[in-house]
């Protein structure tokens, strides 16, 4: 099992510029979690699938953001127009049907905004 | 509001002391319980997790966490820290009423002194 995989693992991109992060998650997890993490907030919830289907988006922090998951092996997070203060580490993570499992993370992207 | 809390911020130790992270939850009814460690660099790993039976949870590493349901309490133990434990070490917990979503503490930073 090849774990939770993200792409790509740094992108440093220009203020206004579309970027997209790309997750992979564990064949048969059927949840999927897009998180960010920045030292001043920590790790935030920005949204959550089920299923393909979101369940819950009240953590993307403006329409900038969006997020996809068009099938049960990929998901996308989009940032358009990218800001500097956008500027953290996105991770992903996935989880099996069923409680009691918790998640099992990528190695994120390391997004810089300049 | 529901939260998970992690007192400590960051602790600094020397090798071979003992380790207790706190960590308190605030939500009712059946919880699942986690913690997690982020070494330097990279993502965050599975470290231990409770669900039922014995509240003393034995994890990787030598880690130990115990349940204290009367004090919604999941603290973190080792007996003897090693200057490779140095990382980033945060709470989970899930429950029915958060959605069967992780919702994650704010996290400890915990630096080994060799």
């Amino acid at each position: 099992d090849a774990g939770v995989i993200q792409s790509p693992r740094h992108e440093v991109t220009e203020m206004g510029q579309e970027v997209t992060l790309r997750c992979k998650p564990i064949s048969g997890h059927d949840y999927l979690f897009w998180y960010r993490q920045t030292m001043m907030r920590g790790l935030e919830l920005l949204i959550y699938f089920n299923n393909n289907v979101p369940i819950d988006d009240s953590g993307m922090p403006e329409d900038r953001f969006s997020a996809k998951m068009p099938n049960a092996s990929f998901s996308t997070l989009k940032i358009q127009p990218s800001e500097p203060r956008d500027s953290a580490v996105y991770f992903c993570a996935s989880s099996p049907p069923g409680s009691n499992y918790g998640y099992t993370f990528g190695s994120g992207t390391r997004l810089t905004v300049v | 509001a529901q939260s998970v809390s992690q007192h400590n911020h960051h602790v600094i130790l020397s090798e071979a002391a003992s380790l207790e992270l706190g960590c308190n939850y605030s939500y009712g009814g059946t919880v699942n319980l986690f913690w997690y460690v982020q070494y330097p660099g990279q993502h965050l790993q599975l470290l231990l997790k409770y669900f039922s039976g014995d509240p003393l949870v034995k994890g990787i590493k030598g880690f130990e966490a115990e349940f204290i349901k009367s004090k919604f309490s999941f603290n973190l133990r080792k007996p003897s820290v090693q200057w490779s434990d140095t990382a980033e070490y945060f709470c989970a917990v899930e429950s029915k009423s958060s959605g069967d979503k992780l919702t994650f503490g704010t996290g400890t930073r915990l630096a080994v002194r060799p």
